[in-house]
């Protein structure tokens, strides 16, 4: 069965500074994997997908992951924070190949600090 | 665009009473989906539907909810009767292309809470 691992329940960042909210999964075969951001009282808003190719994708807001196959992570990145980036972080992850449901983690809330 | 709806936006009950929500996906989107989110947890999978046929019910606790989709366009999520630990945010989603890849766009979710 897949899983995904958020490792930090919350991250603090000063605002300028660069951020990583981190993300490992555990899936048989190739994965598709996936971002979402959660701001209060909003549902999930996509940021940004890999699904092959280059390792570091590109998303909305500036942010940025890089696929590590041999860590089996999928690290989310932005090189400067601004408050307004302070939300609930999901990573998610579906199998390659057929239909498989998303499994999300439990979320990572990440705070800017001014 | 338009984006997902639902209604209402929160909802409460006491346990044992039902409860139904509404969801309208993007036009045109094949794929919807519905997912239980308890606070501190990742949304949960609960049926998703393609077009108006079930793909995936394997997380839906089947005795005491429901979900249908008619003309493969809106949903509706049942619960009868509720439970305690039913209270989450019920959050309706659908995408458009294959399922496998597509992003899933999500509407901003019904809280529910049981009394």
């Amino acid at each position: 069965a897949q899983s995904v691992a958020q490792p930090e329940d919350q991250v603090n960042v000063a605002e300028g500074n660069p951020l990583t909210v981190k993300c490992t999964y555990s899936v048989s075969g190739n994965p598709y994997l996936f971002w979402y951001v959660q701001y209060p009282n909003r549902g999930l808003q996509f940021l940004l997908k890999y699904i092959t190719g280059d390792n570091l994708v590109k998303g909305s807001y500036g942010f940025e992951a890089e696929f590590n196959k041999s860590q089996t992570s999928f690290h989310l990145k932005k090189p400067s924070a601004l408050v307004s980036d302070s939300a609930l972080y999901f990573c998610a992850v579906r199998p390659l190949g057929g239909y498989q449901k998303v499994t999300f983690g439990t979320g990572t809330k990440l705070q800017v600090i001014p | 665009e338009a984006g997902v709806a639902q209604s209402p936006r929160y909802k409460i009950i006491e346990k044992r009473q039902s409860v139904a929500f509404w969801c309208n996906p993007i036009s045109g989107h094949a794929t919807l989906y519905w997912y239980q989110q308890i606070l501190g947890q990742g949304p949960k999978l609960l049926i998703q539907f393609q077009n108006n046929g079930v793909v995936d019910d394997s997380q839906l606790p089947k005795d005491r909810f429901s979900a249908e989709r008619l003309k493969g366009v809106d949903s509706t999520l049942k619960i009868q009767p509720a439970k305690l630990e039913d209270s989450a945010v019920y959050l309706c989603a659908s995408s458009g292309g294959r399922p496998a890849t597509d992003t899933q766009y999500f509407g901003p979710g019904t809280r529910l809470t049981v009394l």
